[in-house]
This record gives structure tokens, sequence and C-alpha cells, in this order.
């Protein structure tokens, strides 16, 4: 009974594509995120929704669009790959408060070739 | 702005050895401080977390980490290491607001990698 799910796992593609990554909480939190892991395994948040509304957008490139169509999901859509948005794709939930544990999926592996 | 600093990115202990996973942490404001871990190709996992109260931190795993304000440190222990508990470790501070609201966001440490020899 998996709390934070991510699909795919992995994700092969050209540059120059377009792809998104799903992500669906069972917790019943308010507050879900996107987490970039580099090839250096340094994390950092990219967005953040609360109750759908859009709270963190952490300098991303605006190919980069986070979709929230209810609380309990969060996808990402990435335009027009490059080879630097190879990374460890994160998506995570919490109750929203600073002192509240954030709970991760198991990641998105996505490589562009 | 809030950082974490992780000494050491990789660390190696023998099994049944103490592990000491170190952290320190710049804040603004009284910070909350997070462990969490990280296992091969998995998502990361809360080991412990201060907030506020007791300093000792108790997680899971019988790891512990203690806060300490003069030393803006919170390092991570366990008396006895085991071959299970070789994974990546991510230190992390947390807002106690942003831009207003509650909700907060995690900077992490770039993480040490904990490895355990037989």
């Amino acid at each position: 009974d998996t709390a934070v799910s991510q699909t795919p796992k992995y994700l092969v593609t050209q540059m120059g594509n377009d792809k998104s990554i799903k992500c669906e909480q069972n917790l019943g939190h308010d507050t879900m995120y996107w987490y970039k892991q580099d090839s250096k395994k340094f994390l950092k948040i990219m967005f953040s929704y609360n109750n759908k509304e859009l709270i963190i957008n952490e300098t991303v490139p605006n190919r980069f669009s986070p979709k929230s169509p209810d609380k309990a999901h969060l996808n990402l859509h990435i335009n027009s790959l490059e080879l630097g948005d190879s990374a460890v794709y994160f998506c995570a939930s919490s109750l929203g408060g600073g002192d509240t544990e954030a709970f991760f999926g198991q990641g998105t592996r996505l490589t562009v070739v | 702005a809030q950082s974490v600093t992780q000494l050491g990115s990789h660390v190696s202990v023998s099994e049944g050895a103490l592990v000491l996973l170190r952290c320190n942490y710049s804040s603004s404001v009284p910070p909350y401080l997070f462990w969490y871990v990280q296992y091969p190709n998995q998502g990361l996992q809360l080991l412990l977390k201060y907030t506020t109260g007791a300093t000792l931190v108790k997680g899971i795993n019988g790891f512990e980490a203690e806060f300490k304000k003069s030393e803006t440190s919170f390092h991570l222990t366990k008396p006895s290491a085991h071959m299970s508990d070789a994974a990546e470790y991510f230190c992390a501070v947390s807002d106690l607001r942003y831009r207003g609201s509650t909700l907060g966001r995690l900077y992490f440490g770039r993480g040490t990698q904990l490895t355990v020899w037989p």
C-alpha cells in the first residue's frame, strides 16, 4: 500500500522531447513537492503545492510545469528536454508545516540522450 | 537563508563500530532539523527529527542525534553499526515559514555515504 507513488520509475528519452511524470499520494496530505536529485546526489526543491495552489517555484526553467488536478496528485511536465535535465526526480508529500515529515516516492530516473 | 553542511561525503566503519555522521546548519531562526536515509534506488525515509523540546532525539533503527544550538550542529550517531545501515544519509533543515505560509521547505546537505565493512 504505497504512500507516495511515482510513474514511471525510469524514463529514457531524446533531447527535445516532452515528457510527464505522475505522482499520487494516499496519505491525505495537503502539500506535495517535487525535488530534483542531481548526479552528485544533491537534492533541491523545485516546486510545492498546497491544496492545488502553487506555493514554491524555485527558479526552475519554465520548460518545467507542475500540475495538480487535486490535492492527491502532482504531475510534472517537462518540455523540450535537455541533457542537463537528466536526474532523479522525487515527489513528496507532507502535512505542510515546517516541522512535519515529508514522505518521498521512489523517484523517477530521467535520462536524456 | 538556511543551509546545511555535512562533513565527510563518505564514512566507512566496521560492523559493530560507532557511527558518527556530522551535520552543521545555518539558520536565521530556530531550526527544524531532520535526518533522512536513502537506500539504493529508493526514496528518502525519515530517520529522526528535532523540532522543539528535548535536544537528544531518538529515531528508527537505533539512530539518535543531538541538537546543539551553541555549535549549530545536529550530528547523527549509532552505537553499533550493522551491515544494513549502509546507505546515503541526508541532513536537512526546514523553514518555519515560507513567504508568510506555514509551509516548510527542506534544505538538504550534500549527503554522506555510509559503508559498513564486515
